[in-house]
C-alpha cells in the first residue's frame, strides 16, 4: 500500500461548490502539508500541521481551510470553489531519523 | 524575503552526459533548509534530499551528488552518467522557520535525458 494516498485523484466541479481533498497516511509522520501546483511552476504551500492541535496557514491559504482528524488524515477544504483554483494539489508528509518527505500522487481539481 | 532561483529553464543531454543543475538561494535566516525533488512526467513528486544550513558537507547518492556551497548561496544538484528515466522536472527549495514556516520552490529545470 502507498506510504501517502490523497482522493479524488481527479475532481471536476463548478465554481461556488464546496470541495473536499483527503489525505491519509501511514508512516505514522507529525508533519503533514497541502500544496498546489500550478502548470509549469514549483509547489506553493497551502497549509501545514506539525502534529494533531498545530494547525497553521501557508503562503496561499485564502479560500481553503483544512481538518486534521488524527495523526494519520489532513483534509483540505475548498469552501466555495473558484476557477483559479484549478491546480494539481499534492499533500505530503515529513518525518524519521533524516525527516524525509512522502508526497501523495496529488489531486487534479478542475473548476469550471 | 526568501527566494530560489533555478535559472535553467531545461537542460536536454544525451544518455550517459553528466548533468549539473543549478541552485540559487536568497535568505537572512542563518537557519534554514535546502531541498531537492523530482517530478518524473508521470507527475509524481519525489523528495531527493533535505540539507540543513549548518551542514555544508557534500553529499553522494548512487549516480546523485549535492553541492551546497554557503558563500555562493548555492545547493546545485549533479547527475553522473544519465540515463533516460533520470528526464524529470527538478525542483529545488527552501524551508526556513523564522517568523512562522516558510517554503519557497524555484521553477523547476526540466531535463531531458536522450539516448
Amino acid at each position: 500500500d502507498a506510504d501517502v494516498t490523497q482522493t479524488p485523484r481527479n475532481r471536476i466541479t463548478k465554481t461556488g461548490k464546496r470541495i473536499m481533498l483527503e489525505c491519509s497516511q501511514t508512516k505514522g509522520h507529525d508533519r503533514m502539508y497541502w500544496y498546489r501546483q500550478d502548470p509549469g511552476l514549483g509547489l506553493q504551500l497551502i497549509y501545514y500541521s506539525f502534529d494533531v492541535k498545530d494547525i497553521n496557514k501557508g503562503e496561499i491559504s485564502d479560500g481553503y481551510s483544512v481538518s486534521r482528524q488524527a495523526q494519520a488524515k489532513f483534509s483540505l477544504s475548498l469552501e466555495s470553489a473558484i476557477p483559479n483554483q484549478t491546480a494539481l494539489y499534492f499533500c505530503a508528509t515529513e518525518g524519521g531519523n533524516a525527516d524525509t518527505q512522502y508526497f501523495g500522487p496529488g489531486t487534479r481539481l478542475t473548476v469550471l | 524575503a526568501q527566494k530560489v532561483t533555478q535559472a535553467q529553464t531545461e537542460i536536454s543531454v544525451v544518455e550517459k552526459e553528466d548533468v549539473t543543475l543549478d541552485c540559487v538561494y536568497e535568505t537572512r535566516d542563518t537557519t534554514y533548509y535546502l531541498f531537492w525533488y523530482k517530478q518524473p512526467p508521470s507527475g509524481e513528486l519525489v523528495f531527493l534530499i533535505r540539507r540543513n544550513s549548518f551542514d555544508e558537507q557534500n553529499e553522494i547518492s548512487g549516480r546523485y551528488s549535492w553541492n551546497f556551497q554557503k558563500s555562493t548561496s548555492s545547493f546545485n544538484f549533479t547527475i553522473t552518467a544519465s540515463q533516460v528515466v533520470d528526464s524529470a522536472v527538478y525542483f529545488c527549495a527552501l524551508s526556513t522557520y523564522t517568523g512562522g514556516f516558510k517554503t519557497i520552490f524555484g521553477a523547476g529545470t526540466r531535463l531531458f535525458v536522450k539516448a
